[in-house]
């Protein structure tokens, strides 16, 4: 089946970095776009970016433009990713999901991140 | 403020129909499917439709979604307590190149 593995809450400082990994298995890793959306306390979901793992080539939502980045590995089915820069703003949990460029099927489990000083 | 309006709310008693609308713009609804999720408190989202109207494996069919122009609808037909839940819609938006949600809808059973 199929199975989003994420890492594990993070706990950074204003104008710290974080990565965020996702583990995939029980389909072809390069065959569907991973995309990354998150949840602030007791808001919607947002949009973050997508990435293909099959080329590599990346999308991310102007709001996230400048301080994003995603990447793969495809030996170990694994999407990272970095957002720098961070702010209180930031906090909320992070969840990698899978699916086509136009739709989000499966979700992985979420990972919270804490930015405070 | 997001790209996609929805409620903020919806209600009904046990067996109920609720309706719940997304409205968008040409770029997006207008261009594209719409897909929905159902997410329960302190769970991750869940694919609940796709492409408008078609529902994934293991969704009950008294879920139901509808398109017309710029606008979307979810539909929950004989409402049962175990479908109180936040629902979002998405879609792709072509101006934007990137996926777009609503705010999301909070469907409460009384």
């Amino acid at each position: 089946q199929v199975q989003l593995v994420q890492s594990g809450a993070e706990v950074k400082k204003p104008g710290a970095s974080v990565r965020v990994s996702c583990k995939a298995s029980g389909y072809i890793f390069t065959s569907y776009f991973l995309h990354w959306v998150r949840q602030a306390p007791g808001q919607g979901l947002e949009w973050v970016g997508m990435l293909n793992p099959s080329s590599g080539i990346t999308n991310y939502a102007q709001k996230f433009q400048d301080r994003v980045n995603m990447t793969r590995d495809t030996s170990t089915s694994t999407v990272d990713m970095d957002l720098a820069g961070l702010r209180s703003e930031d906090t909320a949990i992070y969840y990698c999901a899978r699916g086509t460029r136009w739709l989000i099927k499966d979700w992985g489990h979420g990972t919270l991140v804490t930015v405070s000083s | 403020q997001s790209v996609l309006t929805q409620p903020p709310s919806a209600s009904g008693t046990p067996g109920q129909r609720v309706t719940i609308s997304c409205s968008g713009a040409g770029p997006n609804i207008g261009s594209n499917n719409v897909n929905w999720h159902q997410q329960f408190p302190g769970a991750a989202p869940k694919l609940l439709m796709f492409g408008n109207t078609q529902r994934p494996s293991g969704v009950p069919d008294r879920f139901s979604g509808s398109k017309s122009g710029t606008s979307a609808s979810l539909a929950i037909s004989g409402l049962q307590p175990e479908d109180e839940a936040d629902y979002y819609c998405a879609v792709w938006d072509d101006s934007l190149n990137g996926q777009v949600f609503g705010g999301g809808t909070r469907v409460t059973v009384l």
